[in-house]
């Protein structure tokens, strides 16, 4: 079993909708990632949470330590949004912020 | 203040050629970090290094990777005799030394091995 779970692996939506990515770990972690990757493109880190909630523009981030999970939110989903949204933990005691242990990723595809 | 730039974006080599990935942390930066992405397979963390030092090593295949950051120039992620399974998507990420920094990413190099 990956100490990073994601689901779904696959998610396809209309646009306008409400999104919802979820991902759970088994291990103690000092930070949680969500980052973002277009096809054939780069990573761009949206969020790092140690606790509580963020929120930037149309998405927001929770994680909730004693459930060992975070959820990933896209509030009025766009076709610009399609892309691979992947969850990475760093364990706790980390003291360096990019040894990042990662989920499967979540392939979202919004549809005009 | 450039963000992290990893060159060349695609590279093509033979079997048993070397291959030489480049990573500029962005300015300030004095970690980096560098991960694998094989075809359909999630991210793996490879190795982590400062300035002349290599700190975690961990996830290295054992033979014919290494990886450098001198003390001038970019971090290098060299592969020796390269084979087709060496195929796949090498990022870079670079943070601050401080306790609240968190990593930036590259672009990424794309290694297709023929």
């Amino acid at each position: 079993k990956n100490e990073v779970e994601q689901s779904p692996q696959n998610l396809t939506a209309q646009e306008g909708e409400f999104i919802t990515i979820n991902c759970s770990y088994s291990v103690g972690i000092s930070a949680l990632h969500w980052l973002q990757q277009h096809p054939g493109g780069g990573i761009v880190s949206l969020f790092m949470l140690s606790s509580g909630k963020k929120k930037h523009g149309r998405l927001i981030a929770t994680i909730n330590i004693q459930e060992k999970h975070s959820s990933l939110h896209i509030t009025a989903s766009h076709p610009r949004d399609s892309a691979v949204y992947i969850c990475a933990v760093l364990n706790a005691g980390g003291t360096s912020y990019g040894k990042l242990t990662f989920g499967q990723g979540t392939i979202l595809t919004v549809h005009p | 203040n450039a963000g992290v730039m990893q060159n060349p974006r695609h590279l093509v080599r033979r079997r048993g050629q070397e291959a030489r990935l480049r990573c500029s942390p962005m300015k300030g930066h004095s970690h980096v970090y560098w991960y694998r992405q094989l075809p359909e397979e999630g991210l793996k963390f490879m190795v982590y290094l400062q300035k002349e030092n290599i700190i975690d090593e961990s996830g290295m295949p054992k033979e014919r990777f290494s990886a450098e950051f001198p003390k001038e120039g970019p971090s290098i992620l060299r592969i020796q005799q390269v084979v087709r399974g060496d195929s796949a998507a090498y990022f870079c990420a670079s943070s601050p030394p401080s306790a609240t920094g968190r990593a930036f990413f590259g672009q990424g190099t794309r290694l297709t091995v023929v």
